[in-house]
């Protein structure tokens, strides 16, 4: 089986543009969720996503968004990006959910300049 | 809130000895779950080990095993013959079912000694 893939891998944005990644989840995993991982507040949870409902949502802005579609594949979206959204965003797929094995991929690397 | 403590920001052990990581953590839930995560250089994070709050059996997997304290919310990792394989960094974590935030530990970054 193939694992969770993230696209891209390195990205590098201006302040005040906004930014998509991408994350194809495990075949036949419905939970997708998404972590914010620096240096300085480790890895915080954004937000998980199971069949295509938001159900779980960690203490980011608004301007942190995903979404997912009916086969499972996930996005993230970060609008009007600042110098503090530079981070590795990882995302997670499991079968039913984060009480349970989740699968990480090996993540977009964003930097804001 | 959530919140899970690592106490111990590195550690070492020598390979084929035994080493404790520590981890405790705060929760109103009564149903909830505790896992280990291990993040390699460079590697992705993968799952080391899972235990069901509910159950009082500390969970084991190979050389992995947990000492889970309900009453005192300590959930210490245990690796057994350590490897050069082991180093890593290793993360608890703390999460639960529908509604409940999945909340990382700081991280213990191990290094295993030849």
């Amino acid at each position: 089986k193939a694992g969770v893939t993230q696209t891209p891998r390195y990205l590098i944005k201006t302040r005040g543009q906004q930014v998509t990644l991408s994350c194809s989840p495990i075949s036949g995993h419905r939970s997708v969720s998404w972590y914010q991982q620096t240096p300085g507040q480790g890895l915080q949870f954004l937000f998980e996503y199971f069949s295509e409902t938001q159900r779980n949502k960690g203490n980011f802005p608004g301007r942190f968004s995903g979404r997912q579609f009916s086969n499972s594949r996930s996005e993230m979206n970060v609008s009007t990006l600042e110098l503090g959204d530079s981070a590795l965003y990882l995302c997670a797929s499991s079968l039913v959910g984060t009480d349970h094995e989740q699968y990480f991929g090996p993540g977009t690397r964003l930097t804001v300049t | 809130a959530q919140t899970v403590t690592q106490s111990q920001p590195e550690m070492s052990v020598q390979e084929a000895e035994t080493v404790t990581l520590s981890c405790t953590y705060d929760t109103s839930e009564s149903d909830y779950y505790l896992f280990w995560y291990k993040q390699p250089p460079s590697r992705q994070m993968i799952l080391v080990i899972r235990q069901e709050a509910y159950k009082q059996q500390n969970a084991t997997e190979n050389r992995f095993s947990v000492n889970f304290q309900k009453a005192a919310k300590s959930f210490s990792l245990k690796i057994s013959d350590s490897q050069l394989g082991d180093a890593a960094m290793y993360f608890c974590a703390s999460g639960g079912n529908y509604g409940q935030n999945f909340v990382f530990g700081p991280g213990t970054r191990l290094s295993v000694l030849p």
